[in-house]
């Protein structure tokens, strides 16, 4: 079974302010790969990171950063300085071997200038 | 490069009524998923073929989802007849073999009355 959790429905911050999206995921599988997504309002989801469960290091691109952590079960994305195009839904996405993508509920960001 | 092209955008019809879209995806991808969108939550795969050959169906309701991709490039996507349930946004990404992170098209929002 496979199982990937977003408690974060909503989350709205002042522009310039930093957040923290949160993605913990259930999976038996020793070898899977995680995914954030970002949704615009456009409806497009557009691909941010891909991680495989070996590669534990944390990445950092621009004001982007994901921390992954396997004792926790864990891929967080931080967004540094946030502005109002950061408004989206994000998606956190697993996907085990070869089978596709399953994707969490999503957090709906909301940037306030 | 071109991305993963999706039409018609929106589409309203009543329900009982058929409807097809169509998605063309990255040049060079063999690999092209119809994902399903309620709104509120995330994309659950439909079907996904790799060239014009059929990997994953197990979720398409076949009584009244069809899904075709005969030259291996493009695709369509059928629902005959339509239920207030499908109601959803259809989207389209595709992958190459060599790197599966899939690629997503706009979608096309479908509203059955």
């Amino acid at each position: 079974a496979q199982k990937v959790t977003q408690a974060q429905t909503e989350i709205s911050v002042v522009e310039k302010e930093d957040v923290t999206l949160d993605c913990v995921y259930e999976t038996r599988d020793t070898t899977y790969y995680l995914f954030w997504y970002k949704q615009p309002p456009s409806g497009e989801l557009v691909f941010l990171i891909r991680r495989n469960s070996f590669d534990e290091q944390n990445e950092i691109s621009g004001r982007y950063s994901w921390n992954f952590q396997k004792s926790t079960s864990s891929f967080n994305f931080t967004i540094t300085a946030s502005q109002v195009v950061d408004s989206a839904v994000y998606f956190c996405a697993l996907k085990r071997g070869a089978n596709n993508l399953f994707f969490g509920t999503g957090t709906r960001l909301t940037v306030i200038p | 490069e071109a991305g993963v092209a999706q039409s018609p955008r929106y589409k309203i019809i009543e329900k009982r009524q058929s409807v097809a879209f169509w998605c063309n995806p990255i040049s060079g991808h063999a690999t092209l998923y119809w994902y399903q969108q309620i709104l509120g939550q995330g994309p659950k795969l439909l079907i996904q073929f790799q060239n014009n050959g059929v990997v994953d169906d197990s979720q398409l309701p076949k009584d009244r989802f069809s899904a075709e991709r005969l030259k291996g490039v493009d695709s369509t996507l059928k629902i005959q007849p339509a239920k207030l349930e499908d109601s959803a946004v259809y989207l389209c990404a595709s992958s190459s073999l060599v790197r599966d992170t899939q690629y997503f098209g706009p979608g096309t929002r479908l509203t059955v009355l």
